[in-house]
Formats: C-alpha cells, structure tokens, sequence
C-alpha cells in the first residue's frame, strides 16, 4: 500500500509569508496527487489535483508541484482565511486512498 | 445547487450496528463514484469506502473491511453505509464525498460515536 507523509506538522506564518508544504508518497504516484484545505468544523475543500491543476474558484495564490514521490504545496502570499489544516491525498491506487497526516498553518 | 446531506449519525454501544445515509441532489449521481471518508475528533483525515457509479466495484480500508458495508441506490441518490461491530475507534464525523478521489465536493457530516 502507498503511504503519504506530510512535513511539517505545523508551521507558523504571519500574513503576508511564502508557505510550502510538503508530501510524499512511499512509491512513485506520477501525479496522481491531491491537495485539500480543513478549515475547524468544516468539511474538506479541494484545492488542488493531479499535483498541480487548481480546482475552479481556487485563489492563484494556491499551486502545487512535484511528481513521483515528492510534493509541494505552496500559498505565494499567507493570507487570513488560509489559516487551516491541509492534508495530501493520493489516487494513484484506488485501494486504498491513503491522505497524509496534514499540515497545520497557524498564525505566528 | 449541489448538496450531499449525512443522516443516521448518534451514539452506539460498542458491538453495535448503525446506518449512515447520504442524499444527494444538484448534480447527476450515475456519474459519479462515491465515498465515505471518517475523521476522528480532533484527528486527520480517513478514507473509509468508496463505490463506482455502477456499484461495482468497491474497496474498504483495512480497519473497516468485514464490518462496513457501502451502497448506493442511483434511482433514489442515496449513499449509505452499513457498520457493525462498531469499536471505540470507529468514533468519528463520517463524510459524505462525491469521487473516488480527488473529492470535489464534501456533505457537512454526521458524528457517530461508539460509547458504552
């Protein structure tokens, strides 16, 4: 089975910051990957897939990069509704459907 | 306006059964696959299930494989998913999500909680 980690578990930011985000994969995905946002007692959104297309509505401050096993997500320009958790997702294998352990971004 | 609304959550002794239900509305059920995906309070994010369009085929995570069930009814847009033998650790708020993967689009979810 694929496994998916996420560094790091937290990160502090002030608005305005650069923010990068990492995941990787326990094998080559391609770019079967995607990204998702969890604001505190809301559902997931999609932010990005297949590692680097943004989904419709998605802010152009959102990108994601990276193939194989190793990914980014990076957020240009920190701003206050971007303060949530986000997770990893791979979908390369549909068995199973594996997220990483996520990425809290908190305020500095 | 696309909707996904969980029903069916409460709390249940552990060895016992519950039915989530999932009825979806806003856009065309047959031609999506669907999922149920869990997170425990105050942790990530967990795949459970997901089913075809078709119905088949589907696939269980491990820790849920033999005791959940998942289903889906195309003529009446539902989602459900059976569980049984529910543990402590199957507490969590259970999603609804349209896709296998990627998921574009989230229910608000529905808390079970396996408490004796």
């Amino acid at each position: 089975d694929v496994q998916m980690t996420q560094s790091p578990s937290t990160l502090s930011a002030s608005v305005g910051d650069r923010v990068t985000i990492t995941c990787r994969a326990s094998q080559s995905i391609d770019t079967w990957l995607a990204w998702y946002q969890q604001k505190p007692g809301k559902a997931p959104k999609l932010l990005i897939y297949k590692a680097s297309s943004l989904e419709n509505g998605v802010p152009s401050r959102f990108s994601g990069s990276g193939s194989g096993t190793a990914f980014t997500l990076t957020i240009s320009s920190v701003q206050p509704g971007d303060f949530a958790t986000y997770y990893c997702q791979q979908y390369k294998s549909y068995s199973p459907l594996p997220f990483g352990p996520g990425t809290k971004v908190d305020i500095k | 306006q696309m909707q996904l609304v969980e029903s069916g959550g409460g709390l249940v002794k552990p060895g016992g059964s519950l039915r989530l239900s999932c009825a979806a509305s806003g856009f065309r059920f047959t031609d999506y696959y669907m999922s149920w995906i869990r997170q425990a309070p105050g942790k990530g994010l967990e795949w459970v299930a997901y089913i075809t369009n078709t119905g088949s085929p589907i696939d269980y995570a491990d820790d849920v494989k033999g005791r959940f069930t998942i289903s889906r009814d195309n003529a009446k847009k539902s989602l459900y998913l059976q569980m049984s033998s529910l543990r402590a650790e199957d507490t969590a708020v259970y999603y609804c999500a349209r896709g296998g993967a990627p998921v574009g689009y989230w229910g608000h979810g529905t808390l079970v909680t396996v408490s004796s």
